[in-house]
């Protein structure tokens, strides 16, 4: 099945400076990158994905990456604010009639104001 | 706010004791997917109805089962309850199974402490 690996585990930066988040997946027939945002007693949030058609996606200040060849995708935030820190979930999944999320192990980040 | 539902908040139970979460999906949305949240394992996919019927399973335990219903909420029972069963158990639903544009929006969670 599926394997996603993540990294950094946790991460700070200084308010108004970038974070980058890592992920990379097993699966070659993966082609949906969802990114999510759990903050602390609440559900993951979506807040950017990307599919296999597309190299990079925007939206703001948040950006997501995607690297099929490497099969690797990236979560880029720039001019990080503290209302970013955050735990971060990347995930892959397959198109098909079951569309079961493959998580990676999430990035506590950090935000210093 | 997701729009997805889901009680109780918090469940604490005691050992071989049987709980049932509850979740109603998106309005419009067909699909309902189960995830547990431990510290151990991170978020896992247990299993996934579509319209009323089974579509996938993932890690889930044979102790552990659901249903959808004709109004399209969701129950996920979990009977002989371990410690090792104590985590967060969320739900999250999308339009369809496994469309192009099938995103899963998450619920708040069930927070299950066995004891």
């Amino acid at each position: 099945g599926e394997n996603v690996e993540q990294h950094p585990s946790t991460l700070s930066v200084q308010e108004g400076d970038s974070a980058v988040i890592k992920c990379t997946y097993s699966d070659s027939a993966s082609n949906y990158f969802p990114w999510y945002k759990q903050e602390l007693g609440k559900g993951p949030q979506l807040i950017i994905d990307i599919r296999s058609n597309v190299g990079e996606k925007k939206d703001q200040r948040i950006a997501v990456t995607l690297n099929k060849t490497a099969k690797h995708f990236s979560l880029h935030i720039t001019e990080t604010q503290p209302e970013d820190s955050a735990v971060y979930f990347c995930a892959a999944a397959r198109s098909g009639s079951a569309r079961q999320l493959t998580f990676g192990s999430g990035t506590q980040l950090t935000v210093l104001p | 706010d997701s729009g997805v539902t889901q009680t109780p908040k918090h469940l604490i139970t005691a050992t071989g004791q049987r709980v049932t979460l509850r979740c109603s999906p998106r309005s419009g949305d067909l699909s309902v997917y189960w995830y547990q949240q431990s510290l151990d394992q991170g978020l896992q996919f247990l299993i996934q109805y579509y319209n009323g019927e089974e579509r996938a399973k993932g890690n889930i335990l044979e102790r552990f089962s659901a249903q959808q219903f004709p109004d399209l909420h969701s129950e996920l029972n979990l009977s002989s309850l371990e410690l090792g069963d104590s985590a967060l158990y969320f739900c999250a639903s999308s339009v369809l199974a496994g469309a192009g544009t099938d995103t899963q929006y998450f619920g708040p969670g069930t927070r299950l402490t066995v004891l």
